[in-house]
């Protein structure tokens, strides 16, 4: 069974902290994801990563940064964290692309993210 | 402009309807499309892959008409456990960083 793992489910800080989420993917895939997803806004990208220590912005990059030293895993850094960065954080990996419909992306339970 | 578009909803159908949910998307590049299941609290699961032939699974049905760009899902026999959002994500040709609609909410009533 294909596993994707967060360090945590729920997630309190303050404002001005340093938060690191882990994502960890059992499953030897070569791309990995984080978002952000908050009510009426659907999924935000923020970072990408199709390798190990290489890494894209997404579409809202501002105010965090990745780390991915091996290839199963996968970090957001909130360097400081702001009370606008309050939302759920949802980790996911993919194979590299195949022929036609053969892509899939698992997703991670969830951090739900709380600055005070 | 949002590059795959959605109804919110919510959708409040009674069990047993038979409900429809339309996606439309901009880029005309776009190859391949999906839906995705989202129970509240959840995090998106894979529903299933949108072929360019339409395909069925069970109760599901989803179709995708390329010449006005937008894909459909229609679900028979609506069950209790059918509430949830349906996400339509869509994939453009050599991309693996899929674009996901914001979601449509289904609730199914007894």
């Amino acid at each position: 069974d294909v596993k994707v793992t967060q360090s945590s489910r729920y997630l309190v800080k303050r404002t001005g902290e340093k938060v690191f989420l882990e994502c960890v993917q059992d499953m030897d895939h070569e791309n990995m994801f984080w978002y952000r997803q908050d009510p009426g806004l659907g999924l935000r990208l923020i970072y990408f990563s199709y390798d190990v220590k290489m890494k894209e912005k997404g579409d809202i990059p501002e105010g965090y940064s990745v780390s991915r030293e091996k290839k199963e895993r996968f970090s957001l850094i909130l360097e400081s964290a702001s009370t606008n960065q309050t939302s759920m954080y949802l980790c996911a990996s993919s194979p590299a692309l195949l022929a036609g419909n053969l892509y899939e992306q698992y997703f991670g339970p969830g951090t739900r993210l709380t600055v005070t | 402009r949002k590059e795959v578009e959605q109804d919110p909803g919510p959708f409040n159908v009674p069990e047993g309807a038979t409900v429809a949910f339309n996606c439309t998307y901009s880029n005309s590049a776009s190859q391949s499309f999906f839906w995705y299941r989202q129970d509240c609290r959840k995090e998106p699961k894979l529903l299933m892959s949108v072929y360019s032939s339409g395909n069925e699974d069970g109760r599901f049905t989803a179709q995708l008409n390329r010449a006005s760009q937008y894909i459909s899902l229609l679900i028979r026999d609506s069950k209790l456990s059918d509430s949830a959002t349906y996400l339509c994500v869509v994939l453009s040709g050599g991309s693996y960083i899929p674009t996901f609609g914001r979601g449509t909410s289904l609730i199914v009533h007894p």
